[in-house]
């Protein structure tokens, strides 16, 4: 079946405009999370939607970023006024969830954001 | 304190070898456990995932998982050229939720 899908696959931006950033989950994964890496970093945590339920958005950096989740499918990731510390690959991955709360994670490609 | 520590590497192997990468965690209610592997300008890859105490092996890898030491590790056994990359470990934490928390990364390089 298909795997976790983001566009834009590259997105150049001048400093201060806004960016949207899109992630398809796999069909039926009822969990889906937001990363950042930055060049030679680790997984930086942004948000994370279960279901229903309020998200999880205690790793935004600032209030510059907001995800929403529509229809529990597609996530879009939004980065408004954009600064060239944004500069980085955001990355998508989503999971089933069961009782044993934390399942393996498949991510997307990623979205290389440059912000010029 | 660093709630997943890896060290960050290089670990350098020659072909044929087995590479050992280890990783430990800060919480002992942890119930699941994940390797990964990220290949430069690559996103991360499932390769491992270990619930209980003791071994798990798949193809050339196995995982083994001590949750009394709290220390997961990955052997790669007949290490090759394609292995070099970047393995992460990420823990799950408690029932209650279902995020992991990653560590930075080991990079390993397999030569010739």
């Amino acid at each position: 079946g298909a795997g976790v899908s983001q566009s834009p696959s590259n997105k150049v931006t001048e400093k201060g405009k806004d960016v949207e950033l899109r992630c398809d989950p796999i069909s039926g994964h009822t969990a889906l999370y937001w990363y950042r890496q930055s060049l030679g970093q680790g997984l930086e945590f942004l948000i994370y939607f279960q279901g229903n339920s309020a998200p999880d958005k205690s790793g935004l950096p600032s209030d510059r970023f907001s995800a929403e989740r529509t229809g529990g499918s597609v996530s879009t990731l939004t980065i408004q006024r954009t600064q060239q510390e944004d500069s980085a690959v955001y990355l998508c991955a989503s999971s089933t969830t069961g009782h044993l709360g934390s399942y393996e994670q498949y991510f997307g490609p990623g979205t290389r954001l440059t912000v010029t | 304190q660093k709630e997943v520590e890896q060290n960050s590497g290089p670990l350098s192997v020659p072909e044929g070898a087995i590479a050992s990468l280890n990783c430990t965690y800060s919480d002992r209610g942890s119930q699941s456990f994940f390797w990964y592997r990220q290949y430069s300008g690559k996103s991360p890859e499932l390769i491992m995932f270990i619930y209980s105490n003791g071994d798990k092996e798949d193809g050339r890898f196995t995982a083994q998982l001590n949750k009394a030491s709290q220390y997961v590790s990955l052997l790669i056994r007949d290490s090759q050229p394609s292995d070099s990359a970047t393995y992460l470990c990420a823990v799950g934490g408690s029932y209650n939720t279902d995020k992991l928390i990653f560590g930075t990364g080991t990079r390993l390089q397999v030569f010739p």
